[in-house]
Protein backbone atom coordinates (compact mmCIF):
# COMPACT_ATOMS: atom_id res chain seq x y z
CA UNK A 1 0.00 0.00 0.00
CA UNK A 2 1.55 3.10 -0.87
CA UNK A 3 2.69 5.31 1.73
CA UNK A 4 1.58 8.88 1.89
CA UNK A 5 4.01 12.04 3.04
CA UNK A 6 2.29 15.61 3.88
CA UNK A 7 3.41 18.92 6.02
CA UNK A 8 2.13 18.08 9.09
CA UNK A 9 0.68 21.86 9.39
CA UNK A 10 0.31 25.41 7.14
CA UNK A 11 -1.00 28.59 8.12
CA UNK A 12 -2.46 30.84 5.58
CA UNK A 13 -4.97 33.81 5.78
CA UNK A 14 -8.29 34.63 4.40
CA UNK A 15 -8.44 35.18 0.44
CA UNK A 16 -5.05 33.49 -0.60
CA UNK A 17 -5.03 30.28 -2.54
CA UNK A 18 -3.17 27.20 -0.08
CA UNK A 19 -1.31 24.62 -1.87
CA UNK A 20 -1.11 21.09 0.38
CA UNK A 21 1.36 18.64 -1.38
CA UNK A 22 1.39 15.17 -0.51
CA UNK A 23 3.96 12.59 -1.99
CA UNK A 24 3.21 8.98 -2.55
CA UNK A 25 6.68 8.12 -4.43
CA UNK A 26 5.34 4.18 -4.61
CA UNK A 27 1.66 4.81 -5.88
CA UNK A 28 0.06 1.41 -7.80
CA UNK A 29 -1.33 1.55 -11.18
CA UNK A 30 -4.40 0.62 -9.89
CA UNK A 31 -4.59 3.80 -6.95
CA UNK A 32 -6.74 6.66 -6.77
CA UNK A 33 -5.62 9.53 -5.19
CA UNK A 34 -8.17 11.15 -2.90
CA UNK A 35 -8.65 13.76 -0.60
CA UNK A 36 -10.92 14.45 2.95
CA UNK A 37 -11.24 17.42 5.21
CA UNK A 38 -11.98 17.00 9.03
CA UNK A 39 -13.43 19.45 11.12
CA UNK A 40 -12.98 19.08 14.84
CA UNK A 41 -15.41 17.25 16.43
CA UNK A 42 -16.73 16.21 12.94
CA UNK A 43 -16.08 13.26 10.84
CA UNK A 44 -13.63 13.43 7.59
CA UNK A 45 -15.77 14.87 4.36
CA UNK A 46 -14.77 13.62 0.96
CA UNK A 47 -13.21 16.72 -1.33
CA UNK A 48 -11.89 15.69 -4.28
CA UNK A 49 -10.32 12.54 -6.01
CA UNK A 50 -8.29 11.78 -9.03
CA UNK A 51 -5.90 9.25 -11.30
CA UNK A 52 -3.88 11.67 -13.54
CA UNK A 53 -3.68 15.26 -14.82
CA UNK A 54 -6.14 17.86 -13.46
CA UNK A 55 -9.63 17.28 -11.23
CA UNK A 56 -11.34 20.47 -10.63
CA UNK A 57 -14.73 20.83 -8.34
CA UNK A 58 -16.69 23.08 -6.82
CA UNK A 59 -14.50 23.52 -3.58
CA UNK A 60 -10.84 22.57 -4.92
CA UNK A 61 -8.62 21.45 -7.86
CA UNK A 62 -5.93 18.14 -7.52
CA UNK A 63 -2.95 18.68 -9.75
CA UNK A 64 -1.17 15.16 -10.69
CA UNK A 65 2.06 15.21 -12.68
CA UNK A 66 2.35 12.43 -15.22
CA UNK A 67 5.05 10.28 -12.70
CA UNK A 68 1.83 10.41 -10.37
CA UNK A 69 4.58 10.27 -7.42
CA UNK A 70 3.00 13.61 -5.97
CA UNK A 71 -0.22 15.32 -5.81
CA UNK A 72 -1.17 18.75 -4.71
CA UNK A 73 -4.54 20.00 -3.62
CA UNK A 74 -5.63 23.39 -4.02
CA UNK A 75 -7.75 25.70 -1.98
CA UNK A 76 -8.76 29.26 -3.75
CA UNK A 77 -9.35 32.18 -2.20
CA UNK A 78 -9.35 30.30 1.43
CA UNK A 79 -11.85 31.87 4.31
CA UNK A 80 -11.62 31.17 8.18
CA UNK A 81 -14.06 27.93 7.72
CA UNK A 82 -11.34 26.04 5.87
CA UNK A 83 -9.34 26.03 8.86
CA UNK A 84 -9.60 21.86 9.42
CA UNK A 85 -6.98 18.88 8.61
CA UNK A 86 -6.63 17.44 5.18
CA UNK A 87 -5.58 14.05 4.48
CA UNK A 88 -4.14 12.74 1.41
CA UNK A 89 -4.99 9.23 0.75
CA UNK A 90 -3.59 7.10 -2.13
CA UNK A 91 -4.95 3.38 -2.81
CA UNK A 92 -7.89 1.08 -4.86
CA UNK A 93 -10.57 0.67 -2.23
CA UNK A 94 -11.97 -1.90 -4.55
CA UNK A 95 -8.94 -3.83 -3.61
CA UNK A 96 -8.44 -3.08 0.36
CA UNK A 97 -11.60 -4.64 1.51
CA UNK A 98 -12.89 -0.97 1.73
CA UNK A 99 -10.60 0.49 3.82
CA UNK A 100 -9.40 4.32 3.67
CA UNK A 101 -5.89 4.84 4.66
CA UNK A 102 -5.43 8.00 6.89
CA UNK A 103 -2.29 9.20 7.39
CA UNK A 104 -2.05 12.27 9.82
CA UNK A 105 -2.80 14.61 7.89
CA UNK A 106 -2.03 18.50 7.29
CA UNK A 107 -3.51 20.98 9.87
CA UNK A 108 -4.11 23.94 7.83
CA UNK A 109 -5.11 27.00 9.94
CA UNK A 110 -6.53 30.20 8.15
CA UNK A 111 -6.14 33.50 9.86
CA UNK A 112 -8.12 36.94 8.95
CA UNK B 1 -32.14 12.27 2.04
CA UNK B 2 -30.45 11.86 5.70
CA UNK B 3 -26.70 11.67 6.42
CA UNK B 4 -24.67 9.07 8.51
CA UNK B 5 -25.74 9.48 12.15
CA UNK B 6 -24.25 7.78 15.27
CA UNK B 7 -25.27 7.14 19.36
CA UNK B 8 -24.09 8.29 21.33
CA UNK B 9 -21.99 11.34 21.27
CA UNK B 10 -20.19 10.80 23.92
CA UNK B 11 -19.61 8.16 26.60
CA UNK B 12 -17.72 7.24 29.39
CA UNK B 13 -16.96 3.78 30.63
CA UNK B 14 -14.67 2.15 32.96
CA UNK B 15 -11.89 -0.31 32.51
CA UNK B 16 -13.26 -3.58 31.63
CA UNK B 17 -16.75 -2.93 30.53
CA UNK B 18 -18.36 -3.64 27.15
CA UNK B 19 -19.66 -0.96 25.18
CA UNK B 20 -22.12 -0.70 22.09
CA UNK B 21 -22.22 2.09 19.48
CA UNK B 22 -24.25 2.38 17.38
CA UNK B 23 -24.56 3.97 13.32
CA UNK B 24 -27.36 4.77 11.05
CA UNK B 25 -26.10 4.72 7.37
CA UNK B 26 -26.90 7.27 4.64
CA UNK B 27 -30.11 6.33 2.88
CA UNK B 28 -29.40 3.51 0.13
CA UNK B 29 -25.81 2.68 1.15
CA UNK B 30 -25.26 -1.09 1.60
CA UNK B 31 -21.96 -0.77 3.32
CA UNK B 32 -20.64 0.48 6.74
CA UNK B 33 -16.97 0.54 7.82
CA UNK B 34 -15.59 1.83 11.29
CA UNK B 35 -12.96 3.95 12.02
CA UNK B 36 -11.04 4.45 15.35
CA UNK B 37 -9.42 8.20 15.78
CA UNK B 38 -7.29 8.41 18.72
CA UNK B 39 -6.02 12.57 19.07
CA UNK B 40 -4.06 14.05 16.64
CA UNK B 41 -4.21 11.15 14.60
CA UNK B 42 -6.04 10.18 11.48
CA UNK B 43 -8.69 7.32 11.42
CA UNK B 44 -7.46 3.79 11.86
CA UNK B 45 -10.17 1.27 9.78
CA UNK B 46 -11.83 -0.85 12.33
CA UNK B 47 -13.67 -3.24 9.89
CA UNK B 48 -16.42 -3.12 7.04
CA UNK B 49 -19.76 -4.82 6.91
CA UNK B 50 -21.49 -5.40 3.48
CA UNK B 51 -25.12 -6.81 3.34
CA UNK B 52 -24.17 -8.20 7.25
CA UNK B 53 -21.40 -10.01 6.68
CA UNK B 54 -17.46 -8.57 7.62
CA UNK B 55 -15.88 -7.76 4.35
CA UNK B 56 -12.61 -6.43 5.46
CA UNK B 57 -10.62 -5.87 8.89
CA UNK B 58 -7.99 -3.93 10.31
CA UNK B 59 -5.37 -4.34 12.55
CA UNK B 60 -7.67 -4.60 15.66
CA UNK B 61 -8.08 -7.61 18.59
CA UNK B 62 -11.73 -9.74 18.25
CA UNK B 63 -12.59 -7.69 21.36
CA UNK B 64 -13.67 -5.65 18.88
CA UNK B 65 -16.58 -6.72 17.15
CA UNK B 66 -20.13 -5.72 14.71
CA UNK B 67 -23.40 -6.49 13.43
CA UNK B 68 -25.43 -4.71 10.74
CA UNK B 69 -28.92 -5.28 10.18
CA UNK B 70 -31.06 -5.48 6.94
CA UNK B 71 -32.22 -2.07 7.39
CA UNK B 72 -27.85 -1.02 6.82
CA UNK B 73 -27.84 0.55 10.70
CA UNK B 74 -24.59 -0.54 12.47
CA UNK B 75 -23.58 -1.30 15.92
CA UNK B 76 -19.58 -1.56 16.86
CA UNK B 77 -18.86 -3.89 20.36
CA UNK B 78 -15.93 -3.56 22.41
CA UNK B 79 -15.69 -6.19 24.84
CA UNK B 80 -12.91 -5.58 27.89
CA UNK B 81 -12.19 -1.61 27.70
CA UNK B 82 -8.56 -0.33 27.91
CA UNK B 83 -8.00 2.72 28.68
CA UNK B 84 -6.00 3.31 25.32
CA UNK B 85 -9.19 2.53 23.57
CA UNK B 86 -10.47 6.42 24.33
CA UNK B 87 -10.82 7.68 21.21
CA UNK B 88 -13.58 9.30 18.44
CA UNK B 89 -15.10 6.11 16.60
CA UNK B 90 -16.54 7.29 13.29
CA UNK B 91 -19.24 5.83 11.10
CA UNK B 92 -18.48 5.36 7.23
CA UNK B 93 -20.91 4.58 5.15
CA UNK B 94 -20.80 3.78 1.25
CA UNK B 95 -22.10 1.93 -1.86
CA UNK B 96 -20.66 -1.42 -2.52
CA UNK B 97 -19.13 -0.29 -5.62
CA UNK B 98 -14.91 0.41 -5.06
CA UNK B 99 -14.24 3.83 -5.40
CA UNK B 100 -17.54 5.60 -4.10
CA UNK B 101 -16.53 7.71 -1.47
CA UNK B 102 -17.34 7.02 2.13
CA UNK B 103 -19.51 9.47 4.09
CA UNK B 104 -18.87 10.01 7.80
CA UNK B 105 -20.86 10.38 11.11
CA UNK B 106 -19.93 12.68 13.57
CA UNK B 107 -18.49 10.06 15.45
CA UNK B 108 -18.75 8.72 18.96
CA UNK B 109 -16.33 10.22 21.59
CA UNK B 110 -15.29 7.31 23.93
CA UNK B 111 -13.41 7.91 27.38
CA UNK B 112 -12.08 5.24 29.29
CA UNK B 113 -11.42 5.80 32.58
Amino acid sequence: LAKTTQPISMDSYEGQEVNITCSHNNIATNDYITWYQQFPSQGPRFIIQGYKTKVTNEVASLFIPADRKSSTLSLPRVSLSDTAVYYCLVGDISNQGGKLIFGQGTELSVKP
Amino acid sequence: ETGVTQSPTHLIKTRGQQVTLRCSSQSGHNTVSWYQQALGQGPQFIFQYYREEENGRGNFPPRFSGLQFPNYSSELNVNALELDDSALYLCASSLAEGRDEQFFGPGTRLTVL
